[in-house]
């Protein structure tokens, strides 16, 4: 059973505009949340994080929202650029000893 | 600072065949992985460890097995290759699954293997 969504497996976007890339969770007892960013051929690489105790992070043009009573989080990119195309995944963890990671959503930022 | 490493970077083998991915990691984590990403999927856990000589079975376990018999290496053996085995694996490391300033998990640069 999927406990991390990213329901839209890919997403383009102008570059210049905003991305936003959306991940549900089903288990409330997640309470740590990443997003990784993935090019062909490598492995993935650490973003950004954001815990419960938060509903915003922010570094630099990249920002993780949490919504917990949604069991919602979301990465924003602005500006987008090109070189953010890319396929990023959320991951989240809580009680036990994983990272549950969801299914991933390409990024395609167009010049 | 060489983080998480693993070998080979590509392999091919014959169905049947066993071989043996290498991880290690130079960051003393208590905590290592092993996932596989199909195409157009996300990444399975295979298996994990939370520290030397404890495993535990991940999502999609079958046909590997794995130890850690020290905090740095924690090999993934491929017993009877199928093709059904063809795929890109990932080792990865973490401090904590939990919420600590600065904690996240580090993965190495992948595995491509074909099972023919």
């Amino acid at each position: 059973d999927q406990q991390v969504k990213q329901n839209s497996p890919s997403l383009s976007v102008q570059e210049g505009r905003i991305s936003i890339l959306n991940c549900d969770y089903t288990n409330s007892m997640f309470d740590y949340f990443l997003w990784y960013k993935k090019y062909p051929a490598e492995g993935p690489t650490f973003l950004i994080s954001i815990s419960s105790i938060k509903d915003k992070n922010e570094d630099g043009r990249f920002t993780a929202f949490l919504n917990k009573s949604a069991k919602h989080l979301s990465l924003h990119i602005v500006p987008s650029q090109p070189g953010d195309s890319a396929v990023y995944f959320c991951a989240a963890s809580g009680w036990g000893n994983q990272f549950y990671f969801g299914t991933g959503t390409s990024l395609t930022v167009i010049p | 600072n060489a983080g998480v490493t693993q070998t080979p970077k590509f392999r091919i083998l014959k169905i049947g065949q066993s071989m043996t991915l290498q991880c290690t990691q130079d960051m003393n984590h208590n905590y290592m992985y092993w996932y596989r990403q199909d195409p157009g999927m996300g990444l399975k856990l295979i298996y994990y460890s939370v520290g030397a000589g404890i495993t535990d079975k991940g999502e999609v376990p079958n046909g590997y097995n794995v130890s850690r018999s020290t905090t740095e290496d924690f090999p993934l053996r491929l017993e009877l290759a199928a093709p059904s085995q063809t795929s890109v694996y990932f080792c990865a490391s973490s401090y904590s699954p939990r919420q600590l300033a600065g904690n996240t998990i580090y993965f190495g640069e992948g595995s491509w293997l074909t099972v023919v």
